[in-house]
């Protein structure tokens, strides 16, 4: 089956450092992408990841385990801006099914407290 | 528009009526993706197109709803004997090609059926 997971709710002060977990289980793999969502907002493009390690970009990091099925999303010097929730997602690629289509956690509620 | 652009951004029907969705995606891009997003959760994949053809509904809830991408470029999501169940932001993501790293969501549409 499909799975991902990431924690519900995180809260944190401005101007501190918070990491996000994500962990999946999927029956195939094509990359995993991180997406901030302000309330009534559309998603928004953070990060993508395909092979394992870090890619850094400004205050936001991501990191991948293809062997753990798990990735994290770093944020730096927090803002009360960043205040939103923090989607978690991998592309599907199943040989003869769809490939391209995102499949998402439920995401995580990030509250910045001054 | 530089934009993917959604209409209508609300929409309250009735249990039992029909609804039409737009979404019109940014000019060029070759996949159009459908997602529904209950309150509190992440975005579920619905359907994708690439240009005008229709490559997986594998993610439609029921024969009710019917996507369509006739000229390869707008797309209308249809629900037909709207159910409450059926109460969710509905949103479209095009993307450059089927790959790409990236796609780029509209607003969406907020569906409340009473």
């Amino acid at each position: 089956g499909q799975n991902i997971d990431q924690p519900t709710e995180m809260t944190a002060t401005e101007g501190a450092i918070v990491q996000i977990n994500c962990t999946y289980q999927t029956s195939g793999f094509n990359g995993l992408f991180w997406y901030q969502q302000h309330a009534g907002e559309a998603p928004t493009f953070l990060s993508y990841n395909v092979l394992d390690g870090l890619e850094e970009k400004g205050r936001f990091s991501s990191f991948l385990s293809r062997s753990k099925g798990y990735s994290y999303l770093l944020l730096k010097e927090l803002q009360m801006k960043d205040s939103a929730s923090y989607l978690c997602a991998v592309r599907d690629q199943r040989y003869g099914g769809s490939q391209g289509n995102l499949i998402f956690g439920k995401g995580t509620k990030l509250s910045v407290k001054p | 528009g530089a934009g993917v652009s959604q209409s209508p951004r609300y929409k309250v029907a009735k249990r039992g009526q029909d609804v039409a969705l737009r979404c019109d995606p940014i000019s060029g891009h070759v996949s159009l993706f459908w997602y529904q997003q209950a309150l509190g959760q992440g975005p579920e994949f619905l359907t994708y197109f690439q240009n005008e053809a229709q490559l997986d509904k594998s993610g439609l809830p029921s024969d009710r709803f019917f996507a369509e991408r006739p000229e390869g470029s707008v797309s209308t999501l249809k629900i037909q004997r709207t159910q409450q169940e059926d109460s969710a932001v509905y949103l479209c993501a095009s993307s450059l090609a089927l790959n790409s790293h990236e796609q780029f969501f509209g607003p969406g549409t907020r569906l409340t059926v009473l």
